[in-house]
C-alpha cells in the first residue's frame, strides 16, 4: 500500500520554542493530509485537514496560530507547534488520503515532548 | 457524548479465542466504518473497512455494521499472541474531505496472550 512517511519521530524541545514535524506522501500525491493529535492512552482526535495550496481548516478548539500547517505540495505537509508548553507532549500522526475511506494511509507518528 | 464510543477494555484471552470489538455512534451521517490496529507508539494501521450496513470478513477478520442499531463490530477468530495491539474503530461521513476525516472511538486494548 501506499507510504506516510512522518519526520521526525521523536523530538524533544524546551519551553517556549517551535517544533516543525513533517508528513510526505512518498508514492502517490495527496491534495488533502489530516494531521490528528492521540494523548497517552486516548483516542486520535483530528486537530486539522490540510488542503494542499491552500489554508488549513482546523477543528473546534484547535488553536490555528499555535498550530501552524502548511501544505506547499502535493507530496508534503507540515504542522509547526509554536511556543510549544509541556502540555503540547503528545503524539502527532499524520494521514493522507488516495481516493476512498478505505484509501487513508498513516505515518508512523511523531511524539513531542516539551520540557 | 462522544460521537463515537468504545469500551477501552482491556482484554484479555487466551490464544485461539475468539474476540469481539465493538462501537456504538451517534451521528447518523457516519457512512464509513473502520477498523485500525495500533501497536504502541505507531500509526494505526487499516484492518477493515466497510461501506454503510453489512458484513465484510477478510481472513480471521469479520466486520459487521448495524446502521439501524448504530453498532459495529470487529470478530477475530483463532486470536494469536501477534493480535495483541489497540484496535480503533473509525468512522467518516460521504463527500470531498469527509472521507479522510476520521471519528475515532477510543480504543480497545487486547492482550491475547499463549
Amino acid at each position: 500500500g501506499a507510504v506516510v512517511s512522518q519526520h521526525p519521530s521523536r523530538v524533544i524541545c524546551k519551553s517556549g520554542t517551535s517544533v516543525k514535524i513533517e508528513c510526505r506522501s512518498l508514492d502517490f500525491q495527496a491534495t488533502t493530509m489530516f494531521w490528528y493529535r492521540q494523548f497517552p492512552k486516548q483516542s486520535l482526535m483530528l486537530m486539522a485537514t490540510s488542503n494542499e495550496g491552500s489554508k488549513a481548516t482546523y477543528e473546534q478548539g484547535v488553536e490555528k496560530d499555535k498550530f501552524l500547517i502548511n501544505h506547499a505540495s502535493l507530496t508534503l505537509s507540515t504542522l509547526t507547534v509554536t511556543s510549544a508548553h509541556p502540555e503540547d507532549s503528545s503524539f502527532y500522526i499524520c494521514s493522507a488520503r488516495v481516493d476512498g475511506p478505505n484509501t487513508i494511509y498513516f505515518g508512523e507518528g511523531s511524539w513531542l515532548t516539551v520540557v | 457524548q462522544k460521537e463515537v464510543e468504545q469500551d477501552p477494555g482491556p482484554l484479555s484471552v487466551p490464544e485461539g479465542a475468539i474476540v469481539s470489538l465493538n462501537c456504538t455512534y451517534s451521528n447518523s451521517a457516519f457512512q464509513y466504518f473502520m477498523w485500525y490496529r495500533q501497536y504502541s507508539r505507531k500509526g494505526p494501521e487499516l484492518l477493515m473497512y466497510t461501506y454503510s450496513s453489512g458484513n465484510k470478513e477478510d481472513g480471521r477478520f469479520t466486520a459487521q455494521v448495524d446502521k439501524s442499531s448504530k453498532y459495529i463490530s470487529l470478530f477475530i477468530r483463532d486470536s494469536q499472541p501477534s493480535d495483541s495491539a489497540t484496535y480503533l474503530c473509525a468512522m467518516s461521513g460521504t463527500g470531498g474531505t469527509s472521507y479522510g476525516k476520521l471519528t475515532f472511538g477510543q480504543g480497545t486494548i487486547l492482550t491475547v496472550h499463549p
